[in-house]
């Protein structure tokens, strides 16, 4: 079946640790998102990726990194700069047309030691 | 103001209930708009996709866009506590620097009781 795959489900991370999430689909979409989601704030675009080799900032990128190397994969690293990092991260994909169509995957929540 | 509005709830309604929600925006050049479900500890799903103005329907769902009031709905019938969840609704506009994104409403938490 066709989907978008994210692990792990849970993450600790301890302080000043870089972590990173992975983000898998095989849905042959171009493009693909990272979002944050806290209670009450919604959805927050973190960074995204149109084609391979190349991503942008979305509304929150201070304290994440993004490599997009495969169509496949679009890895967020949290490093420790980003000094609120407990969340609910979601990544999403989309084909490249103006509805933006988003399909997501089931989350990975990540929570500080 | 935000770009979109969607009162949060949460909202609790008895099973086989009719269900509205609702979202507003400020944005007059959105032109697709989505609504998406959300069960607790899970990923969004879409649920509904219309574009422009006018009804669309599917199975007990019915998604309502009035792009003169800049209003849209979603309206779920014969309501069953299956449907308990979150509810998005988001919609494909331009950012500052004229690249096309997803405006997110902040969702509205909903319970059916049986």
């Amino acid at each position: 079946d066709g989907g978008i795959t994210q692990s792990p489900k849970y993450l600790f991370r301890k302080e000043g640790q870089n972590v990173t999430l992975s983000c898998e689909q095989n849905l042959n979409h171009d493009a693909m998102y990272w979002y944050r989601q806290d209670p009450g704030q919604g959805l927050r675009l973190i960074y995204y990726s149109q084609i391979v080799n190349d991503f942008q900032k979305g509304d929150i990128a201070e304290g994440y990194s993004v490599s997009r190397e495969k169509k496949e994969s679009f890895p967020l690293t949290v490093t420790s700069a980003q000094k609120n990092p407990t969340a609910f991260y979601l990544c999403a994909s989309s084909f490249r047309d103006k509805s933006d169509r988003q399909h997501f995957g089931d989350g990975t929540r990540l929570s500080i030691l | 103001q935000k770009e979109v509005e969607q009162d949060p709830g949460p909202l609790s309604v008895p099973e086989g209930a009719i269900v509205s929600l609702n979202c507003t925006y400020s944005n007059s050049a959105f032109q697709y708009f989505m609504w998406y479900r959300q069960y607790s500890r899970k990923g969004p799903e879409l649920l509904m996709y219309t574009y422009s103005s006018g009804n669309k329907e599917d199975g007990r769902f019915t998604a309502q866009v009035d792009k003169s009031s800049k209003y849209i709905s979603l309206f779920i019938r014969d309501s069953q506590p299956s449907d308990s969840a979150t509810y998005l609704c988001a919609m494909s506009g331009l950012d500052a620097g004229n690249n096309r994104k997803l405006i997110w409403g902040l969702g509205t938490s909903l319970a059916v009781n049986p």
